[in-house]
């Protein structure tokens, strides 16, 4: 089934760990992004990449890194990880950033920071 | 600031009543509008749209509402059903290659059966 596949499904690493959340898809889509979830903040926006070889920083990038070095793989790592950013973090696809374009979300990977 | 805001946190229906989900922007040169489903433990999927050169788009149950001078929108399931029962969020975007999606904090809609 196509789709995006986020790993692992959930984690619990302790303060100052590093930490890569992987995500895949296969649907060909341009664009890619990494959201976190937090209780009465919504979904925010932490990095993204139109193509492959590019990225950006979203809302709240900070103590985040990204790359993406083909069109399949956005993984997203922690440098050394701090108890806020305890989150459940999606990551989404989509054909382009602009115009009618949705986003098509993985199944989340819940991250405890202790 | 919040430029998408969902003021109501929760709303309760009783099956096939309508619900009226609400979402209120402040940026104008948001001109695309999206409706995202969130059932516990799975990702958001996508469920309706509208640009803004509409006031009206109908999917089966689903219906958006847009309000441009108001800056408003909602979305109107009718019947409501049990299986609707999930967290929706509102967003809205620029256009433009740089454009990016902006979230509300979401609704939780609950459907008595």
């Amino acid at each position: 089934i196509a789709g995006i596949t986020q790993a692992p499904t959930s984690q619990i690493l302790a303060a100052g760990r590093r930490m890569t959340l992987r995500c895949t898809q296969d649907m060909r889509h341009n664009a890619m992004y990494w959201y976190r979830q937090d209780l009465g903040l919504g979904l925010r926006l932490i990095h993204y990449s139109n193509t492959a070889g590019t990225t950006g920083k979203g809302e709240v990038p900070d103590g985040y890194s990204v790359s993406r070095a083909n069109t399949d793989d956005f993984p997203l790592t922690l440098a050394s990880a701090v108890p806020s950013q305890t989150s459940v973090y999606f990551c989404a696809s989509s054909w382009d950033r602009g115009g009618n374009s949705p986003l098509h979300f993985g199944n989340g990977t819940r991250l405890t920071v202790t | 600031d919040q430029q998408v805001k969902q003021n109501s946190p929760s709303l309760s229906v009783q099956e096939g009543r309508i619900s009226i989900l609400n979402c209120d922007y402040t940026n104008s040169m948001f001109d695309y509008f999206l409706w995202y489903k969130k059932y516990p433990a799975e990702g958001p999927t996508f469920l309706i749209s509208i640009s803004s050169i509409k006031d009206k788009n109908e999917d089966g149950r689903f219906t958006v509402f847009l309000n441009k001078s108001a800056k408003h929108l909602s979305l109107h399931i009718v019947p409501s059903q049990p299986g609707d029962s999930a967290v929706y969020f509102c967003a809205a975007r620029g256009t433009g290659a740089n454009s990016k999606l902006t979230f509300g904090k979401g609704i939780t809609l609950s459907v008595r059966p």
